[in-house]
């Protein structure tokens, strides 16, 4: 039950795009379309952002997107704005009928 | 509205025993899986444990296995984490929460949390 693998910060600019990358194995990330992505500002609960690869649940902004390629799943924000400015981590379901997370991407808004 | 709203949390020494509940509301709290979730203070999220809506399946990260129990009571809308032979590296903030809807692996909704502390 290794943890996924983020980058530890990423940063862009207001207006940019970023995307942060989750790079898991075939046992977690390839096996299934069951990859998940939250958002966490300090001191708060997780908000999920995306579900099972690219659904956003109501309520989310256009603005963040999904994808997968093999084992690797890949968050998109595009337009940043200064709220986006969190911690941002991948999850996902795994063969052993597990979960795990990545370990956490800090967004920065220049 | 979904509210998850954790308790039990607290100081113990190492060794020691908590329990963790979780008060339920909003929602067909029998027909969804629940999840605990726990957070190391400056530290990433970390999946705990999971159990399914009837309570007939149960999984557990290998961190906790064959030290933490996930159990539920439906009558009562109630999700719990029995906490035995705790360390110090269990100390976190313990979320519980909601497996998604349509038998989604993902989660919808979190509790705000509950800090527990293993220290002497």
């Amino acid at each position: 039950q290794s943890a996924l693998t983020q980058p530890a910060s990423v940063s862009g600019s207001p207006g940019q795009s970023i995307t942060i990358s989750c790079t898991g194995t075939s046992s977690d990330v390839g096996a299934y379309n069951y990859v998940s992505w939250y958002q966490q500002h300090p001191g708060k609960a997780p908000k999920l952002m995306i579900y099972d690869v690219t659904n956003r649940p109501s309520g989310v902004s256009n603005r963040f997107s999904g994808s997968k390629s093999g084992n690797t799943a890949s968050l998109t924000i595009s337009g940043l704005q200064a709220e986006d400015e969190a911690d941002y981590y991948c999850y996902s379901y795994t063969r052993s009928s597990t979960w795990v997370f990545g370990g956490g991407t800090k967004l920065t808004v220049l | 509205q979904v509210q998850l709203v954790e308790s039990g949390g607290g100081v113990v020494q190492p060794g020691g025993s908590l329990r963790l509940s979780c008060a339920a509301s909003g929602f067909s709290f029998s027909s969804y899986g629940m999840h605990w979730v726990r957070q190391a203070p400056g530290k990433g999220l970390e999946w705990v444990a999971f159990i399914r809506s009837d309570g007939s399946s149960k999984y557990y990260a290998d961190s906790v296995k064959g030290r933490f129990t996930i159990s539920r009571d439906n009558s009562k809308n109630t999700l719990y984490l029995q906490m035995n032979s705790l360390r110090p590296e269990d100390t976190a903030v313990y979320y519980c929460s909601k497996r998604g809807d349509s038998g989604s692996y993902s989660i919808d909704y979190w509790g705000q949390g509950t800090l527990v502390t293993v220290s002497s």
